[in-house]
């Protein structure tokens, strides 16, 4: 069964850092992996997939990478601003089908 | 931009009480999924509905849930005898394949007493 961890849990950083959140998957035999936001109460937005076959993906001040073999993933946030403030969750699916399994979340909050 | 509409957001019941929340998927959009997430805990992946038949379910996913897409705009989710640990925020998402980009709607916040 897929395991999904991301490591930290929560992380304070002040603003204009540059930071590094970690996702772990326990099987590789991943089609996908999806990096999402989520606000307090609210639902996901989808910041970035990356196929298998890929190593990296950028979007704006974002940038994620994935070594499959390894199974991890990680979301680069550049010059972070306190409105970057929110949950990110990995997720990946399966060659089997087409679930996401999510990881636990990294809770961000970027100081002004 | 395209979005995935949920209602109601908000859904307080007794239980006991059947439920159906409601979905509008994107309009190109050929798979649909329901999630789960309660409070302070992982999203957990529900059942995904293709070509107007589930494609994969989970252990969650029982007799007490079912699935429906009654016309060419809505995808419900029907719990038909809710408990206390079916209160949970309740999400709805599409692709429009089975492996790219699964975009979500805001929520069903569903509250059992």
């Amino acid at each position: 069964k897929q395991e999904v961890t991301q490591i930290p849990a929560a992380l304070s950083v002040p603003e204009g850092e540059n930071l590094v959140l970690n996702c772990s998957f326990t099987d590789s035999a991943i089609y996908n992996l999806q990096w999402f936001r989520q606000d307090p109460g609210k639902g996901l937005t989808s910041l970035l997939l990356i196929q298998s076959s890929q190593r990296e993906q950028t979007s704006g001040r974002l940038n994620a990478s994935l070594d499959k073999s390894s199974g991890r993933s990680t979301l680069y946030i550049a010059a972070s601003q306190p409105g970057d403030s929110a949950t990110y969750l990995c997720a990946v699916t399966h060659n089997a089908g087409n679930m996401l399994t999510f990881g636990g979340g990294t809770r961000l909050m970027v100081k002004p | 931009e395209p979005e995935v509409t949920q209602t109601p957001s908000h859904q307080v019941t007794q239980m006991g009480q059947e439920v159906i929340l409601r979905c509008v998927p994107i309009s190109n959009h050929l798979y649909f999924y329901w999630y789960r997430q309660i409070l302070g805990q992982k999203v957990e992946f529900l059942v995904s509905f293709y070509n107007n038949e589930i494609s994969e379910k989970s252990e969650i996913f029982d007799d007490q849930f079912s699935v429906e897409r009654p016309d060419g705009s809505n995808f419900t989710l029907k719990i038909r005898s809710t408990k206390l640990e079916d209160s949970a925020m309740y999400f709805c998402a599409s692709s429009s394949t089975g492996v790219e980009t699964q975009y979500f709607g805001p929520g069903t916040r569903l509250l059992v007493l």
